[in-house]
């Protein structure tokens, strides 16, 4: 198995562009995470999806920030518009029980 | 909101030393789980221990958990270059959703 797929592995934008995040979670894993790492904040739990339902989206910081789990193999991570302070590292994370399975993450700059 | 709190913040020791680095938390859990962190890439779990359970190894891994205490404690032996890595405690108490901590960064010089 490749594991989580997640694209783009890095994104440069300007300020007010909308940014989407794409995350390929693990065949046959009904639970998918999205969190957010900054050295300021830490690892933050974004979304959480079982069976492709959002179950928890607390972590979402502001309705700029969306997410979709259109199927099991696809989920997308949005930001509309985007701001500096939302430069950080997006990873996604699957999983089928207790262990999360993370991918390489996407490191988002906002200029 | 990170429920774990990793002490100490950074740890540096030679080749061949143990590590030693601490997890502290606030609420009952289900389990707490170690991930190592490699710079640049994702997480990758390590050990999960249960809140049953007091000890668990793997490998040159040791963790321990001590519930009346909310604290857990991991320990890497012989230590390896490729060892170093930031490392994270997270909690599970519910639903597999997982709170981290900040994190222990442990360099290992040759």
């Amino acid at each position: 198995d490749a594991g989580v797929i997640q694209s783009p592995r890095h994104e440069v934008t300007e300020m007010g562009q909308e940014v989407t995040l794409r995350c390929k979670p693990i065949s046959g894993h009904n639970s998918l995470f999205w969190y957010r790492q900054t050295m300021m904040r830490g690892l933050e739990l974004l979304i959480y999806f079982n069976n492709n339902v959002p179950i928890d989206d607390s972590g979402m910081p502001e309705d700029r920030f969306s997410a979709k789990m259109p199927n099991a193999s696809f989920s997308t991570l949005k930001i509309q518009p985007s701001e500096p302070r939302d430069s950080a590292v997006y990873f996604c994370a699957s999983s089928s029980g207790e262990e999360q399975f993370f991918g390489p993450g996407t490191r988002l700059t906002v200029l | 909101s990170q429920q774990g709190e990793e002490d100490p913040q950074a740890l540096s020791i030679q080749e061949g030393e143990n590590a030693t680095m601490n997890c502290s938390y606030k609420t009952s859990i289900n389990n707490l789980q170690w991930y190592r962190q490699n710079s640049g890439r994702g997480l990758v779990h390590l050990i999960l221990i249960r809140s049953n359970e007091r000890e668990k190894h793997s490998g040159r891994l040791r963790v321990t958990l001590d519930t009346s205490k909310k604290s857990s404690s991991l320990l890497i032996t012989a230590s390896r270059a490729a060892d170093t890595a930031s490392y994270f405690c997270a909690t599970d108490a519910r639903d597999y959703k997982l709170s981290f901590g900040a994190g222990t960064t442990v360099t290992v010089r040759a």
